[in-house]
């Protein structure tokens, strides 16, 4: 079983702050990595598929970056509101098997108004 | 509307009597794939499916089984459940390589 670890397991900011944590993952044989959003009683939902080292994607106050070469990625969330507070889980795909995800164990994000 | 649906929902059983969740999806995606979620472990996956009778193990496949007879359809098999696969189950799909879209989730509790 592959080993992807995520960091911190939890977080807690203010409002307003802004926060960042980490996705670590295999080296070699990377295909993709995938980040979702996992709210109390909903399903996870995707907020970003990164492919290529040295991406870069963003969607509204939150970002990520992505390094395959050194095996990491990380997730921005820019001036965090109370709405913001999830599970933030990634999900490494190796390049011999493309079915199959490996997911971290997850960010437990809390944002106190 | 596009979505991933799984029945039921809430499941209570007792050990060694089979059961069937199922998993649909209207998208048309070729890819499938069951997780269980356990408290302190993540999801791990149980099995996935590449397309129509493609079936492939995950990390966590023992105990259960699949079939991917249509496109739309993943159902996921408990032959003999026991007390340690109480969790909660996730069905997901996908356009192979794309962002995967979840289930409700079942939570099942065998007793």
């Amino acid at each position: 079983i592959l080993n992807v670890e995520q960091s911190p397991q939890s977080l807690h900011v203010q409002e307003g702050d802004s926060t960042n944590f980490t996705c670590s993952f295999p080296s070699s044989n990377f295909y993709a990595l995938h980040w979702y959003r996992w709210e109390t009683a909903k399903s996870p939902e995707a907020l970003f598929v990164m492919t290529l080292n040295g991406d870069e994607k963003k969607k509204g106050r939150i970002s990520a970056t992505l390094n395959t070469k050194e095996g990491y990625s990380y997730l921005y969330i820019k001036g965090s509101q109370p709405e913001d507070s999830a599970t933030y889980l990634c999900a490494f795909i190796g390049g011999t098997s493309y079915g199959k995800l490996t997911f971290g164990q997850g960010t437990i994000l809390t944002v106190h108004p | 509307e596009a979505q991933v649906t799984q029945n039921p929902r809430y499941l209570i059983t007792v050990t060694g009597k089979k059961l069937t969740v199922t998993c649909s999806q209207n998208m048309n995606h070729e890819y499938m794939s069951w997780y269980r979620q356990d408290p302190g472990l993540g999801l791990r996956q149980i099995y996935y499916s590449m397309n129509v009778e493609v079936t492939d193990k995950g990390d966590v496949p023992e105990g259960y089984k699949v079939s991917r007879k249509e496109k739309r359809n993943f159902p996921l098999i408990l032959e003999s459940p026991s007390p340690n696969q109480t969790s909660l189950y996730f069905c997901a799909s996908s356009v192979i390589g794309n962002e995967q879209f979840f289930g409700p989730g079942t939570r099942l509790t065998v007793l």
